[in-house]
C-alpha cells in the first residue's frame, strides 16, 4: 500500500530534550515537506526537500532541522524543543519536483511541557 | 505575495443541505488551485483540483471551478451527508515555480443527521 507513515503519532516530552520524528514514504517520491498545523493558522511549512541532499527552509525553519539523507526518510529533528513547538505535525510528499499534489502522513501531535 | 483565504468555520449543516465554502486567491503568477480534505484524526487528502481558468475539479460529489476574473475556487457539494464533515482547504500553487503550495487557514465542516 502506498503510503507516508510517521513515528511516533503522540508524543509528550519537556522542554530541551532533544527528538526526532521520522517520516518515511514508500512511493519513490522525490519531493517530501514537513507541515505543522495550529488552530486559526492552517497549515505551514517547515522544511522541504527536492531529492535526497536537498533541502531547503520553508515559512517557519526556526528551532527545526531535517536531513535527507536516503529518498524514502525525511526525519523532523528537534534540538531543543520548547513549548511554542507544541503542534500537531504532517509529512507529505509529491512525485512532482514542485508539488501541488502531494501525499501526507496521518500526523504526529507533540506536546512540549 | 501569494496567499489563499477561505470562509471561517465552523460550518454547521444538515444531511442533505447543500454547501459552499468559498476561496479566493492572491497569486502573482497563474496558479493550479486545490483542495484538500482533512478527516478526524488523519492526514490531509487532495479532494479535487483545477490547472487553469474556467477549468471544473469534481470528486466524491464536491466540484469547485476555477474563475480567473473573480480569483475564486469556491467549494460546492449538492447534498451533504454526515460522512463529509472534516476540514476542507483551499490552496494554491504557481505553476512553473520552484514555490510550493499555500493553504488557506481551512473550514472546519460538520454535518448533523
Amino acid at each position: 500500500e502506498a503510503q507516508v507513515t510517521q513515528n511516533p503519532r503522540y508524543l509528550i516530552t519537556v522542554t530541551g530534550k532533544k527528538l526526532t520524528v521520522t517520516c518515511s514514504q514508500n512511493m519513490n517520491h522525490e519531493y517530501m515537506s514537513w507541515y505543522r498545523q495550529d488552530p486559526g493558522l492552517g497549515l505551514r511549512q517547515i522544511y522541504y526537500s527536492m531529492n535526497v541532499e536537498v533541502t531547503d527552509k520553508g515559512d517557519v525553519p526556526e528551532g527545526y532541522k531535517v536531513s535527507r539523507k536516503e529518498k524514502r526518510n525525511f526525519p523532523l529533528i528537534l534540538e531543543s524543543p520548547s513549548p511554542n513547538q507544541t503542534s500537531l505535525y504532517f509529512c507529505a510528499s509529491s512525485s512532482e519536483p514542485s508539488p501541488g499534489e502531494q501525499f501526507f502522513g496521518p500526523g504526529t501531535r507533540l506536546t512540549v511541557l | 505575495g501569494d496567499s489563499v483565504t477561505q470562509m471561517e468555520g465552523p460550518v454547521t449543516l444538515s444531511e442533505e443541505a447543500f454547501l459552499t465554502i468559498n476561496c479566493t486567491y492572491t497569486a502573482t503568477g497563474y496558479p493550479s488551485l486545490f483542495w484538500y480534505v482533512q478527516y478526524p484524526g488523519e492526514g490531509l487528502q487532495l479532494l479535487l483540483k483545477a490547472t487553469k481558468a474556467d477549468d471544473k475539479g469534481s470528486n466524491k460529489g464536491f466540484e469547485a471551478t476555477y474563475r480567473k476574473e473573480t480569483t475564486s475556487f469556491h467549494l460546492e457539494k449538492g447534498s451533504v451527508q454526515v460522512s463529509d464533515s472534516a476540514v476542507y482547504f483551499c490552496a494554491l500553487k504557481i505553476r512553473g515555480s520552484q514555490g510550493n503550495l499555500i493553504f488557506g487557514k481551512g473550514t472546519k465542516l460538520s454535518v448533523k443527521p
